[in-house]
This record gives C-alpha cells, structure tokens and sequence, in this order.
C-alpha cells in the first residue's frame, strides 16, 4: 500500500517562476493537507481540502498561493512569482477521514529553494 | 502564547536509558494529541496518538496526557541510537480541521 507521493522531492526556482507541487495521498484518503517546514521550525498548516473543495485555508498566504484537489489525479500546491522566503520544505499529509481523531501521514515532502 | 510549545532541547541520553519529552498546549478545548517522529531530511512519522487522560504504551514508548494540566509527554525506554531524532508534538483542537505542530526536541542517543 503506496504512502503519500510527493513531486518532485526537490525543486528549484528563480525569483518570479511558479512552482507546482503535487501530492497523491495514500490509497483510501479523501483528505489531504499541506503543511510548510522552515529551518529550524515546526510544521505550519497551510490548507485543507478534499476532492474538489477547499474545507480550510486559514494557514494560506493571501496571495501567490494556491491550492487544488481535483475529482481526478493528485492534490497541487502553487506558488506565482516565488521569492526566496518561499524557500522551504513542503510537506503533504492525508487522512482517510477528517476530524479530530484523524492522524495525519506525511509524504517525503518538497524542498523548494528559490534562487 | 504558541498553540503548542516544546523544549527544543538538544535533548541527549545515554543508549539504554530512558528519554523524557515534553509537550504543553494553550487551548483546552484540544481533543486529540499526537507524537510525530522525523529524521533529518525526512518526514514525520507518527509513532503514538492518544485521547484522553493517562497513560498509553505501545513497545518502548509510553504517552501521557494530563488535560488538566495541559501538558502530553512521551517517554522512550531502552533508548537507542537509532531513536535519535526531532520529536514533534501535535495537538487537534475542538472544531479545527487541522494539527498544531510544536517546534520538536531534537533527541540525541550516545552510545
């Protein structure tokens, strides 16, 4: 039973290019949630969706970024025009159902460095 | 106030001995709390989930909640090098649809 799929594992970008990442949650999961690590930080939550709706984007920048979970194919995480700010790892968690006692399983995540 | 807060050590411990982690939380309405274990470079990987008061075991490891208190702990018996590791603490409040992560306690295991 495949884990959660992150791609791509790491990624560069110049200032002002998008990056796109992607996330397949775990066979089973409608829910999937994408979490930001920096340096020496602790996870932030950024959004929640599952198929087709965003349920919570509270942790979302309110610009540059964007979040999708189509009926079909994996969940994507977009960031316009990065700045070097941006520049950290992207992990992606799903659950087979939401609330309170749902623990969250991680992917390998998405290092982003913005050059 | 941080939603969850964690000494983020280093936490160092002889091979064998037992490793003490620490968690508090601000809101008391949280529900559900969890320990997430992640290597350097890799991601989390949940080693124990636990929901109401005491204590939960599971092999080596042992949670502890006391929500009264606000605080959940993790203790790792017969440590080993290979438990070293960042700890994260995570916290589900009431009605939020997502974890609070705290900083993580970097624990070193000296053999």
């Amino acid at each position: 039973n495949a884990g959660v799929m992150q791609n791509p594992r790491h990624l560069v970008r110049r200032r002002g290019q998008e990056a796109r990442l992607r996330c397949s949650p775990m066979k089973g999961h409608s829910h999937v949630y994408w979490y930001r690590q920096l340096p020496e930080e602790g996870l932030k939550f950024m959004v929640y969706l599952q198929k087709e709706n965003i349920i919570d984007e509270s942790g979302m920048p309110k610009e540059r970024f964007s979040a999708e979970f189509p009926k079909e194919g994996p969940s994507i995480l977009r960031i316009q025009q990065v700045v070097r700010g941006d520049s950290a790892a992207y992990f992606c968690a799903s659950s087979p159902g939401g609330g309170y006692n749902s623990p969250l399983h991680f992917g390998n995540g998405t290092r982003l460095t913005v050059t | 106030q941080k939603e969850v807060e964690q000494n983020s050590g280093p936490l160092s411990v002889p091979e064998g001995a037992i490793a003490s982690l620490n968690c508090t939380y601000s809101d008391r309405g949280s529900q559900s709390f969890f320990w997430y274990r992640q290597y350097s470079g890799k991601s989390p990987e949940l080693i124990m989930s636990i929901y109401s008061n005491g204590d939960k075991e599971d092999g080596r490891f042992t949670a502890q909640l006391n929500k009264a208190s606000q605080y959940v702990s993790l203790l790792i018996r017969d440590s080993q090098p290979s438990d070293s590791a960042t700890y994260l603490c995570a916290v589900n409040r009431g009605g939020a649809n997502n974890l609070f992560f705290g900083t993580g306690t970097r624990l070193t295991v000296i053999p």
